[in-house]
């Protein structure tokens, strides 16, 4: 009964690939993150879906494509990986609003090689 | 635009001792704060929010954070940490209609016995 579930926990991949993480929410929350935190731990938000409608696009490459079938799913699809994007990915979900608690899920480790 | 900055990268305190972790934030609007908590290889996990009323807000394992509008602080302090208190901790602050939260860098709590 896991309330953010992402997949998968660890990727690795070379450069040039495309690869998906899946993230999915029980919560019944409208708004759903991708969040990126580096190698130094900062973390940045990269998209925000309410609704499964974008709403937040934090210049990030259009390699970055996030795509929410319905409003507890968000996945990231990411083309022509780069050596620079190796990082830990986080959904994170909540209530419409900035006030509200977001819930994360447990990250996704990519490594490109 | 909001920012968040953590004072300090890393703070190793010895089991027992009192801890302050210290965020400043800029804005120039009302804002709502948080700390969030990262134990290793996990998601984030809210510790405390301030959204308004009572400037001292308590998390239910022994944290507090103090909302100060003209220092544009609100530090984290625990008067007697304990191992399980190792975890990187972030501070976030966000505003009214905003949809996303901006995080500090973060600082590494260091628990020695």
């Amino acid at each position: 009964d896991t309330a953010v579930s992402q997949t998968p926990k660890y990727l690795v991949t070379q450069m040039g690939n495309d690869k998906s993480i899946k993230c999915e929410q029980n919560l019944g929350h409208d708004t759903m993150y991708w969040y990126k935190q580096d190698s130094k731990k900062f973390l940045k938000i990269m998209f925000s879906y309410n609704n499964k409608e974008l709403i937040i696009n934090e210049t990030v490459p259009n390699r970055f494509s996030p795509k929410s079938p319905d409003k507890a799913h968000l996945n990231l699809h990411i083309n022509s990986l780069e050596l620079g994007d190796s990082a830990v990915y986080f959904c994170a979900s909540s209530p419409y609003g900035g006030v509200y608690e977001q819930y994360f899920g447990p990250g996704t480790r990519l490594t490109v090689t | 635009a909001q920012s968040v900055t953590q004072l300090d990268s890393q703070v190793p305190v010895f089991e027992e001792a009192p801890v302050e972790l210290r965020c400043n934030y800029s804005s120039s609007v009302s804002v709502y704060l948080f700390w969030y908590v990262q134990y290793p290889n996990q998601g984030l996990q809210l510790l405390l929010k301030y959204l308004s009323g009572s400037t001292l807000v308590e998390s239910i394992n022994g944290f507090e954070a103090e909302f100060n509008k003209s220092q544009t602080s609100f530090h984290l302090r625990k008067p007697s940490v304990h191992i399980s208190d190792t975890a990187e901790y972030f501070c976030a602050v966000s505003k009214e209609g905003a949809q996303k939260l901006v995080f500090g860098q973060g600082t590494r709590l260091t628990i020695n016995p």
